[in-house]
Formats: C-alpha cells, structure tokens, sequence
C-alpha cells in the first residue's frame, strides 16, 4: 500500500526555522500538499504543487523537494505556529488521495 | 463566499444508520469534487473519497469500499456520507473538503462532524 512518511514531532525555538518532512516513492509522479490543523479546527491548505502559496498564507512559509521528499519549511517560528501539520498526495494514478500521518510541531 | 457548512454532532448505537450532511455555498457545486476525511480521536487525516456533484460520479478509498457511501443532492447543493450500520470503530470527527479543479488541492473545509457510535 501506499504510505507517506512524516516524522511524528518537530520542536524548535521561536525564531529558528522548522523542517518537517514527507516521504514516498510516488512523489516522483504526484504533487504535494500540506495542510495545518490547529485542535479542535478544520485543517487548513498552505501549499499546494509542491511549493505554491495560496493568497492569504505567510511568506516565511515554502516547500521543497528533492526525489522522493517534500519538505515544509517555517521560518521564523511563532508560539501560532504550534499545530498538527499534514502532506497529502495522491497516488500514482492520481486518483486515490492520502495523507501523511501528521507531524506534531512544537514550539518550545 | 465559499463555504462548506456540516451538519451537527451525532450520538449513535452500534448498528444504527447515520446520513450526514455538507452543503456548499459561494461557488459553482456541481463543477468541484467533494472529499470526505475521517479523524479518528487523537489520530491523523484519512481520505475516504470523492464525489463529483454534477454526475454524481465517486471514488473511494479501497479502506472504505463497501464501508460508507458518498452521495450527493446537487438541487440543495449538499455532499452526504452514509453509514448503513454503525460500529464503534466510526466514532471519529469527519470533515469535507472541497477539491479546487485548478490546484488538485482541498481548498476549503467544513467544520467537521463529530460521530459517537456508542452502546
């Protein structure tokens, strides 16, 4: 089956800059996208293909790939960016859709 | 305006049949697909599938096949996800998005359901 990978937690200071990962071999093929979810709402799109920002969404916010892994990165991280982030792709025919298992952001 | 608003939370018992709703307003409904996610508590996202409101057409999730059935009434511009017989196993929060053509991307989201399927 097909799976993306994304490591459970990430902590940083404010200020410093996070990296959270996803992973999979059919990343090659497929876009990607991530979304966060902060408790108790709905998540939210803050990039789509790979590395495009929606109207709305801050610029220390981008995305990156190399091969077969996206990378999410935050810079200057806030206390407002603790939350629940989550890839999501699709599969290689693209039409299954999948997300990653979420990635607890920790802002300490 | 685009939203997509859900219908409230539901407490059921195991064996009990469940239809919720998400109705979608602000935008053309019959020209974006309509995806379902599950959130089990304390869990991450599930994609569970899609409906295309203008044909009615769907795909699902080989997870959840034969497990729920997406359906939509496009006359009130609402996306359904039903359960036949409920197990404690669906008691989870379950949300809809809506899948922008141009970007392949769920743009928009309800607020989400929550489902409590309990004896």
């Amino acid at each position: 089956s097909y799976e993306l990978t994304q490591p459970p937690s990430v902590s940083v200071s404010p200020g410093q800059t996070a990296r959270i990962t996803c992973s999979a071999d059919a990343l090659t093929t497929q876009y990607a996208y991530w979304y966060q979810q902060k408790p108790g709402q709905a998540p939210v799109l803050l990039i789509y293909k790979d590395s495009e920002r929606p109207s709305g969404i801050p610029e220390r916010l981008s995305a990156s790939r190399t091969g077969t892994t996206v990378t999410l990165i935050i810079n200057g991280v806030q206390a407002e960016d603790e939350a629940d982030y989550y890839c999501q792709s699709a599969d290689s025919s693209g039409t299954y859709r999948i997300f990653g298992g979420g990635t607890k952001l920790t802002v300490l | 305006e685009v939203q997509l608003v859900q219908s409230g939370a539901d407490v059921k018992k195991p064996g009990e049949s469940l239809k919720i709703s998400c109705q979608g307003s602000g935008y053309s409904f019959t020209t974006y697909w309509i995806a379902w996610v599950r959130q089990m508590p304390g869990k991450g996202l599930e994609w569970m599938g899609l409906i295309y409101p203008g044909s009615s057409e769907t795909k699902y999730s080989p997870s959840f096949q034969g497990q729920v059935t997406i359906s939509a009434d496009k006359s009130i511009t609402t996306a359904y996800l039903q359960w036949n017989s409920l197990k404690a196993s669906d008691t989870a929060m379950y949300f809809c998005a809506r899948l922008a053509a141009a970007s392949d991307a769920f743009d928009f989201w309800g607020q989400g359901t929550m489902v409590t399927v309990s004896s």
